[in-house]
């Protein structure tokens, strides 16, 4: 059984400070990971994915991910955060199927 | 197509009727997968369809859903006696295999009256 669980329902954050979105996972398996990104009234879009290889991901608009395997996280951290950023992020583990986690939503305060 | 399909792309029914989404994924994807999300909700898993195999549908609300996957391609998830707390966007998804990016189709917009 797999399971993700996102630490945080909401973060809030100013512009130009890091933005850090929490994720852990549960699997049986060597699991992929992803981040998805839903801005308001937009489909879903792939942010970065992890699948065995680097530990640490880069991914579209200055975000990355790490894979610990000992913490069993794939956290989102991105430097600097623009107003463009705030969405709602989603953490998602596949191994057998794909589970998504609940959902963070990232609000940039000017 | 080259993506993901669905339709239609919004529906607005009277409570107590049946509705019917369709998605069709990308050729050659074997797995399929519903979700939906409700104002203000994540996404919430509904069911998963891989291959030929039995069809995962921990994800079902209740008896009033249901799914099919025709051919191993098209999809269509009914409602039946539709219920306002139904009202959300239903999204599908397909992917080629379980480390494969998964590709989302545009959704449907149901709102019941």
């Amino acid at each position: 059984a797999q399971s993700v669980t996102q630490l945080d329902s909401h973060v809030s954050v100013s512009e130009g400070t890091p933005v850090l979105l929490r994720c852990n996972y549960s699997s049986s398996y060597s699991p992929s990971l992803f981040w998805y990104v839903q801005h308001p009234n937009k489909g879903l879009q792939l942010l970065l994915k992890y699948t065995s290889a680097a530990t640490l991901v880069k991914g579209i608009n200055g975000f990355e991910a790490e894979f610990k395997k000992s913490e069993t996280s794939f956290h989102l951290t991105k430097p600097s955060a623009h107003m463009s950023d705030a969405a709602e992020y989603f953490c998602v583990v596949s191994g057998a199927d794909m589970r998504f986690g609940a959902g963070t939503r990232l609000t940039v305060k000017p | 197509g080259a993506g993901v399909s669905q339709s239609p792309s919004n529906k607005v029914t009277e409570k107590g009727k049946d509705v019917e989404l369709r998605c069709d994924p990308i050729s050659g994807h074997t797995a399929l997968y519903w979700y939906r999300q409700s104002l203000g909700q994540g996404l919430e898993f509904l069911i998963y369809f891989q291959g030929n195999s039995a069809p995962d549908k921990s994800g079902l609300p209740s008896d009033r859903f249901s799914a099919e996957r025709t051919g191993g391609s098209v999809s269509t998830l009914t409602i039946q006696r539709t219920q306002q707390e139904d009202s959300a966007v239903y999204l599908c998804a397909s992917n080629g295999g379980s480390t494969d990016t998964q590709y989302f189709g545009p959704g449907t917009r149901l709102t019941v009256l």
